[in-house]
């Protein structure tokens, strides 16, 4: 079955650092990937998403490529600020199996 | 605001009761999603709608059902309520049931079982 591994938290990082929070998926066809955030006592939102291999999605600063080769989607940031504290969801859907498949999520806390 | 609403936002019961949770999803979306998300199991898939129409199941307890009305909102019931059931239960909702569509979150439910 379809299964994300995501890299595991609790993260912290000072203001301005660089960040790259790690996944990688197993899936039995070609699916889409998705990065999404949850803030203290929210939803999940939607930060990126990638369609295909080599698809780099990108919003608010944050970015992500679908490298399939390595089977990864890691996440990056050039420069966090504390208003990125938050848990990271990856997650991925699948052709005839549209349901999200999530990690485990990764706890980021940036301190200034 | 993703455009899903839910309610109730917070939903204490006891052991033993039946609780029902609704969603509306985004104005023009014909899918919606239920996932509960606890500590020890964190993000899992329920049961997915499209159109009315049950169109996959996941990680959903027999004790657990759902629909979704004509009007497109859909309601999650739980019944026979265990302490283990309390979590947080999001609702999610698509323009159509292809994976390469984005699912917009509803804020959630916390369901909390005494």
């Amino acid at each position: 079955g379809n299964s994300v591994t995501q890299m595991e938290g609790p993260v912290t990082l000072s203001e301005e650092a660089f960040l790259t929070i790690n996944c990688t998926y197993t899936a039995t066809g070609y699916p889409s990937l998705f990065w999404y955030v949850q803030y203290p006592g929210e939803g999940l939102q939607l930060l990126l998403k990638a369609t295909k291999a080599d698809d780099k999605g990108s919003n608010k600063g944050f970015e992500a490529t679908y490298r399939k080769e390595t089977t990864s989607f890691h996440l990056e940031k050039g420069s966090v600020q504390v208003s990125d504290s938050a848990v990271y969801f990856c997650a991925l859907s699948d052709f005839g199996n549209e349901k999200l498949t999530f990690g485990t999520g990764t706890r980021l806390t940036i301190i200034p | 605001d993703s455009g899903v609403t839910q309610t109730p936002k917070h939903l204490i019961t006891a052991t033993g009761q039946r609780v029902t949770l609704r969603c509306s999803p985004r104005s023009g979306d014909l899918s919606v999603y239920w996932y509960q998300q606890s500590l020890d199991q964190g993000l899992q898939f329920l049961i997915q709608y499209y159109n009315g129409e049950e169109r996959a199941k996941g990680n959903i307890l027999e004790r657990f059902s759902a629909q979704q009305f004509p009007d497109l909102h859909s309601e999650l019931n739980l019944s026979s309520l265990e302490l283990g059931d309390s979590a947080l239960y999001f609702c999610a909702s698509s323009v159509a049931p292809e994976h390469t569509y984005e699912q917009y979150f509803g804020p959630g439910t916390r369901l909390t079982v005494t």
